[in-house]
């Protein structure tokens, strides 16, 4: 069965401390992984993608085929990072998003 | 990139009636999704809208509880039908843009739905 699991449901820290997000994925092909944010009051938008493998707001994201994980890290975290965050794999021919729990990160002073 | 919008933003309505959900987006796409996500919950896929088709629904969900439309290809429709506090939910449509190599989801604000 195709599944993303985010095991944390909050992250709490500290400014400045780094941050590592947690999503482990199950599929049976080739999975194309994202990372989305939901700020507070603001729409969902997308992050980044493994396949673009860029740093998006100092976030980064390695795709393990051996450990069929894709954790979202960032070394410094600030408060303005504090949102929800959702891991999604893409399915199928249409590319429907399969969504994780979410993760929200709270980043204090 | 695209805009999305949709209306309502939000409606509290009675159990038993139905709520049509409006989509309109600012560029043609071909395909356009609509989620739902329930209270601390993720979000979950209801169904694919191809515009000259017929919606394509997930596992769970059927055409007689959420009839879609898709007239054109900028606009798209979903219905609560039939409606009881457990469809209290937000609802988002998205639509998909760009190449294979860059395709990116871009979502709605969502509809929050309270069913009392």
């Amino acid at each position: 069965a195709q599944r993303v699991t985010q095991p944390e449901k909050l992250l709490s820290v500290f400014k400045g401390a780094p941050v590592e997000l947690k999503c482990n994925y199950s599929y049976s092909g080739s999975p194309e992984l994202f990372w989305y944010v939901q700020y507070s009051r603001q729409r969902l938008q997308l992050l980044l993608r493994h396949i673009s493998r860029e740093s998006i707001k100092g976030f980064t994201a390695d795709l393990n085929k051996g450990e069929t994980s894709f954790h979202l890290k960032k070394p410094f975290a600030q408060e303005e990072d504090s949102a929800m965050y959702y891991c999604a794999l893409s399915s199928g021919g249409y590319n429907k998003l399969i969504f994780g729990a979410g993760t929200r990160l709270a980043v204090h002073p | 990139s695209a805009v999305i919008s949709q209306k309502p933003s939000r409606d509290i309505c009675q159990r038993g009636t139905s709520l049509t959900i409006q989509c309109q987006v600012d560029s043609q796409v071909t395909m356009m999704f609509w989620y739902r996500q329930q209270p601390g919950q993720s979000l979950t896929l209801i169904a694919t809208a191809n515009q000259g088709s017929e919606a394509t629904y997930e596992s769970g969900f059927v055409i007689d509880k959420f009839p879609i439309s898709r007239p054109n290809l900028t606009f798209s429709t979903l219905t609560v039908s039939n409606m009881s506090p457990e469809d209290s939910s937000i609802y988002l449509c998205s639509v998909e843009v760009g190449d294979r190599a860059g395709n990116e989801q871009f979502f709605g604000p969502g509809t929050r739905l309270t069913v009392l």
